[in-house]
Protein backbone atom coordinates (compact mmCIF):
# COMPACT_ATOMS: atom_id res chain seq x y z
CA UNK A 1 0.00 0.00 0.00
CA UNK A 2 1.01 4.08 0.07
CA UNK A 3 0.46 4.66 3.56
CA UNK A 4 1.91 4.40 6.47
CA UNK A 5 -0.33 1.73 8.64
CA UNK A 6 -1.04 1.89 12.29
CA UNK A 7 -3.82 0.73 15.11
CA UNK A 8 -5.58 3.80 15.83
CA UNK A 9 -5.79 3.04 19.57
CA UNK A 10 -4.47 0.92 22.12
CA UNK A 11 -5.23 0.99 25.90
CA UNK A 12 -3.07 -0.64 28.92
CA UNK A 13 -2.94 -0.52 32.67
CA UNK A 14 -0.76 1.59 34.27
CA UNK A 15 2.63 -1.08 34.97
CA UNK A 16 2.45 -3.37 31.72
CA UNK A 17 4.17 -3.04 28.44
CA UNK A 18 2.88 -1.28 25.24
CA UNK A 19 3.56 -2.28 21.64
CA UNK A 20 2.54 -0.15 19.22
CA UNK A 21 2.75 -1.95 15.63
CA UNK A 22 3.61 -0.07 12.61
CA UNK A 23 3.77 -1.60 8.86
CA UNK A 24 5.55 1.08 6.74
CA UNK A 25 5.74 0.97 2.65
CA UNK A 26 9.15 1.08 1.09
CA UNK A 27 11.83 -1.72 1.82
CA UNK A 28 14.57 0.70 0.56
CA UNK A 29 13.35 3.82 3.66
CA UNK A 30 16.79 4.10 5.27
CA UNK A 31 15.52 5.62 8.99
CA UNK A 32 12.37 4.64 10.79
CA UNK A 33 11.50 7.11 13.31
CA UNK A 34 8.58 7.17 16.52
CA UNK A 35 7.50 10.72 17.33
CA UNK A 36 5.42 11.34 21.00
CA UNK A 37 2.78 13.74 20.10
CA UNK A 38 0.79 15.24 23.87
CA UNK A 39 -2.55 17.05 23.43
CA UNK A 40 -1.91 20.46 21.84
CA UNK A 41 1.50 20.14 20.96
CA UNK A 42 4.01 19.51 18.81
CA UNK A 43 5.53 16.48 17.67
CA UNK A 44 8.66 15.26 19.85
CA UNK A 45 11.65 12.51 18.69
CA UNK A 46 11.07 9.35 20.92
CA UNK A 47 13.75 7.15 19.06
CA UNK A 48 15.02 5.95 15.53
CA UNK A 49 16.15 3.22 14.09
CA UNK A 50 18.85 2.50 10.76
CA UNK A 51 17.39 0.36 8.68
CA UNK A 52 20.27 -2.02 9.20
CA UNK A 53 19.44 -2.69 12.41
CA UNK A 54 16.72 -5.54 13.68
CA UNK A 55 16.76 -3.83 17.31
CA UNK A 56 17.35 -0.89 19.29
CA UNK A 57 17.50 -0.45 23.14
CA UNK A 58 16.81 2.68 24.92
CA UNK A 59 15.45 2.91 28.55
CA UNK A 60 12.08 1.62 28.62
CA UNK A 61 11.49 1.89 24.74
CA UNK A 62 12.49 -0.90 22.61
CA UNK A 63 12.33 -1.02 19.12
CA UNK A 64 11.68 -3.54 16.63
CA UNK A 65 12.34 -3.71 12.57
CA UNK A 66 11.04 -6.67 10.46
CA UNK A 67 12.62 -5.36 7.01
CA UNK A 68 11.29 -8.44 5.62
CA UNK A 69 7.68 -8.02 6.65
CA UNK A 70 8.17 -3.86 6.24
CA UNK A 71 6.91 -4.08 10.35
CA UNK A 72 8.06 -2.10 13.05
CA UNK A 73 6.82 -1.91 16.72
CA UNK A 74 7.67 0.07 20.03
CA UNK A 75 7.49 -1.50 23.22
CA UNK A 76 7.15 0.92 26.59
CA UNK A 77 8.21 -1.40 29.48
CA UNK A 78 6.12 -0.12 32.86
CA UNK A 79 4.16 2.28 31.03
CA UNK A 80 2.80 5.51 32.94
CA UNK A 81 0.00 7.77 32.78
CA UNK A 82 2.59 9.67 31.47
CA UNK A 83 2.86 7.99 28.45
CA UNK A 84 -0.45 9.14 27.17
CA UNK A 85 0.02 10.46 23.85
CA UNK A 86 -0.08 9.49 20.24
CA UNK A 87 2.75 7.82 19.01
CA UNK A 88 3.47 8.48 15.00
CA UNK A 89 5.30 6.40 12.96
CA UNK A 90 7.65 7.62 10.36
CA UNK A 91 9.48 6.28 7.13
CA UNK A 92 12.10 8.06 5.50
CA UNK A 93 12.00 7.06 2.03
CA UNK A 94 14.94 6.36 -0.32
CA UNK A 95 13.97 9.62 -2.26
CA UNK A 96 14.40 11.16 1.06
CA UNK A 97 10.33 11.81 1.41
CA UNK A 98 9.22 11.44 5.21
CA UNK A 99 5.94 9.92 5.54
CA UNK A 100 3.44 9.15 8.56
CA UNK A 101 1.61 7.21 9.92
CA UNK A 102 -2.02 8.13 11.46
CA UNK A 103 -0.74 7.65 14.99
CA UNK A 104 -1.89 5.67 17.73
CA UNK A 105 -3.87 7.08 20.22
CA UNK A 106 -2.40 5.64 23.74
CA UNK A 107 -4.58 5.67 26.82
CA UNK A 108 -3.00 4.19 30.13
CA UNK A 109 -5.50 3.40 33.06
CA UNK A 110 -4.39 3.67 36.33
CA UNK B 1 17.67 27.48 23.60
CA UNK B 2 17.91 26.38 19.74
CA UNK B 3 14.51 25.27 18.86
CA UNK B 4 11.34 26.16 16.74
CA UNK B 5 8.62 28.33 17.36
CA UNK B 6 5.35 28.40 16.33
CA UNK B 7 2.98 31.69 16.51
CA UNK B 8 0.21 32.10 17.68
CA UNK B 9 -0.99 29.22 19.46
CA UNK B 10 -4.53 29.35 18.74
CA UNK B 11 -5.73 31.27 15.27
CA UNK B 12 -9.51 32.01 14.40
CA UNK B 13 -9.79 33.42 11.13
CA UNK B 14 -12.87 34.76 9.25
CA UNK B 15 -14.11 32.92 6.27
CA UNK B 16 -13.01 34.67 2.48
CA UNK B 17 -9.85 35.78 4.94
CA UNK B 18 -6.18 35.05 4.12
CA UNK B 19 -4.36 34.39 7.39
CA UNK B 20 -0.02 33.83 7.82
CA UNK B 21 1.31 31.15 10.30
CA UNK B 22 4.66 32.06 11.52
CA UNK B 23 7.11 29.55 12.01
CA UNK B 24 11.27 30.59 13.40
CA UNK B 25 13.98 28.01 13.91
CA UNK B 26 17.20 29.09 15.11
CA UNK B 27 18.63 25.23 14.81
CA UNK B 28 20.76 26.76 11.63
CA UNK B 29 18.68 24.09 9.73
CA UNK B 30 18.86 24.27 5.96
CA UNK B 31 15.28 22.57 5.39
CA UNK B 32 12.14 23.76 6.60
CA UNK B 33 8.22 21.76 5.81
CA UNK B 34 4.87 22.54 6.78
CA UNK B 35 2.05 19.97 7.41
CA UNK B 36 -1.29 19.46 8.36
CA UNK B 37 -2.78 17.31 10.77
CA UNK B 38 -6.56 16.53 11.10
CA UNK B 39 -8.01 13.95 13.63
CA UNK B 40 -7.55 10.17 12.42
CA UNK B 41 -4.93 11.05 10.09
CA UNK B 42 -1.44 11.49 9.31
CA UNK B 43 0.60 14.07 9.18
CA UNK B 44 0.47 15.81 5.09
CA UNK B 45 3.06 17.79 3.73
CA UNK B 46 2.22 21.11 2.77
CA UNK B 47 5.24 22.76 1.13
CA UNK B 48 8.74 21.98 2.30
CA UNK B 49 12.16 24.50 1.39
CA UNK B 50 15.38 22.93 1.30
CA UNK B 51 17.20 26.37 1.30
CA UNK B 52 16.50 30.45 1.02
CA UNK B 53 14.30 31.58 -1.85
CA UNK B 54 13.39 27.97 -2.87
CA UNK B 55 10.29 26.10 -2.19
CA UNK B 56 8.46 22.81 -3.18
CA UNK B 57 4.60 22.24 -3.22
CA UNK B 58 3.97 18.89 -1.13
CA UNK B 59 0.84 16.65 -1.43
CA UNK B 60 -1.59 19.28 -0.53
CA UNK B 61 -0.67 22.40 -1.75
CA UNK B 62 -3.65 24.12 -2.93
CA UNK B 63 -5.18 26.65 -1.21
CA UNK B 64 -1.55 27.27 0.50
CA UNK B 65 1.50 30.11 0.07
CA UNK B 66 4.76 29.89 1.44
CA UNK B 67 8.06 32.09 1.14
CA UNK B 68 11.68 31.73 2.69
CA UNK B 69 13.21 34.93 2.54
CA UNK B 70 15.38 33.99 5.53
CA UNK B 71 16.74 30.92 6.46
CA UNK B 72 15.45 30.80 10.10
CA UNK B 73 11.67 31.35 8.88
CA UNK B 74 9.31 29.77 6.96
CA UNK B 75 6.12 31.63 7.09
CA UNK B 76 2.96 29.97 5.84
CA UNK B 77 -0.36 31.55 4.29
CA UNK B 78 -3.79 29.79 4.24
CA UNK B 79 -5.32 31.46 1.58
CA UNK B 80 -9.48 31.92 1.22
CA UNK B 81 -9.12 29.15 -1.64
CA UNK B 82 -8.30 26.29 0.92
CA UNK B 83 -11.61 24.88 1.12
CA UNK B 84 -11.51 23.21 4.41
CA UNK B 85 -8.69 25.55 6.35
CA UNK B 86 -9.41 24.19 9.95
CA UNK B 87 -7.02 22.06 11.14
CA UNK B 88 -3.80 22.14 13.41
CA UNK B 89 -0.44 23.10 11.75
CA UNK B 90 2.57 21.85 12.31
CA UNK B 91 6.07 23.33 11.20
CA UNK B 92 8.98 20.85 11.12
CA UNK B 93 13.33 21.62 10.23
CA UNK B 94 16.03 19.13 9.72
CA UNK B 95 19.43 19.59 8.72
CA UNK B 96 20.27 18.42 5.38
CA UNK B 97 24.06 18.24 6.17
CA UNK B 98 23.34 15.45 8.56
CA UNK B 99 22.62 11.73 7.11
CA UNK B 100 19.51 11.24 8.93
CA UNK B 101 17.74 14.46 8.04
CA UNK B 102 15.66 14.02 11.47
CA UNK B 103 12.85 16.76 11.33
CA UNK B 104 12.01 18.25 14.41
CA UNK B 105 8.45 19.55 14.86
CA UNK B 106 7.06 23.22 16.71
CA UNK B 107 4.46 23.18 18.92
CA UNK B 108 2.28 23.87 16.19
CA UNK B 109 -0.58 26.38 15.37
CA UNK B 110 -4.47 25.13 15.84
CA UNK B 111 -6.65 27.64 13.16
CA UNK B 112 -10.27 27.80 12.77
CA UNK B 113 -12.20 29.05 10.51
CA UNK B 114 -15.49 30.87 12.24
Amino acid sequence: GEDVEQSLFLSVREGDSSVINCTYTDSSSTYLYWYKQEPGAGLQLLTYIFSNMDMKQDQRLTVLLNKKDKHLSLRIADTQTGDSAIYFCAEMRSNNDMRFGAGTRLTVKP
Amino acid sequence: DGGITQSPKYLFRKEGQNVTLSCEQNLNHDAMYWYRQDPGQGLRLIYYSQIVNDFQKGDIAEGYSVSREKKESFPLTVTSAQKNPTAFYLCASSSTSEIMDTQYFGPGTRLTVL
